[in-house]
């Protein structure tokens, strides 16, 4: 079966340091990989998706970026958190296209900028 | 672009009561996804509808989509406490899934 890991958890950073979220599928192979943000009480923002290794589409402008070293590895990054970069931090993955298959969520890191 | 809005934002209901959330694109979808997250936790899919005017079931759960492929609903007949949670519908169209802002339902026992 198919298991997707996200970490970590939790993270509590200052204003101005980088960040590094990592996110692995296991069990798949060729998945297409999502990196989204909710805001509390908020619903779900679309940041990054890939189709394939080193292929990134980035859905809205802003100082995050994201990463696909490997197939089934996922990254996101910031060279320097924003307060407004706080939320809660989803990596999905699907077979095939996204909205034609089943988004599969992993448990998500929890970031407050402080 | 795209728009997908969701009513009500929270709806709270005292247990055994119905509870319905509506789902509205402002375009015409391909299709439409259903998923729930439970407080603390991460969106769990519960259904795709495809088809004008299609209905599904799941247990006490309705899931419709219009005959215009521009709006969606969801009920639950007769809540029970393990419903609580943010209900999300996420819309298609073209190449685009596009998530509503969700439904937070709380239920009193």
């Amino acid at each position: 079966s198919q298991t997707i890991h996200q970490w970590p958890a939790t993270l509590v950073q200052p204003v101005g340091s980088p960040l590094s979220l990592e996110c692995t599928v296991e069990g798949t192979s060729n998945p297409n990989l999502y990196w989204y943000r909710q805001a509390a009480g908020r619903g779900l923002q679309l940041l990054f998706y890939s189709i394939g290794i080193g292929q990134i589409s980035s859905e809205v402008p802003q100082n995050l970026s994201a990463s696909r070293p490997q197939d089934r590895q996922f990254i996101l990054s910031s060279k320097k958190l924003l307060l407004s970069d706080s939320g809660f931090y989803l990596c999905a993955w699907t077979r095939g296209e996204r909205g034609t298959d089943t988004q599969y969520f992993g448990p998500g890191t929890r970031l407050t900028v402080l | 672009g795209q728009q997908v809005m969701q009513i009500p934002q929270y709806q709270h209901v005292q247990e055994g009561e119905d509870f319905t959330t509506y789902c509205n694109s402002s375009t015409t979808l391909s299709n439409i996804q259903w998923y729930k997250q439970r407080p603390g936790g991460h969106p769990v899919f519960l259904i795709q509808l495809v088809k004008s005017g299609e209905v599904k079931k799941q247990k006490r759960l309705t899931f419709q989509f219009g005959e215009a492929k521009k709006n969606s609903s969801l009920h639950i007949t007769a809540t029970q406490t393990t419903d609580v949670g943010t209900y999300f519908c996420a819309g298609l169209a073209g190449n685009m899934l596009t998530f509503g802002g969700g439904t937070r339902l709380m239920v009193k026992p």
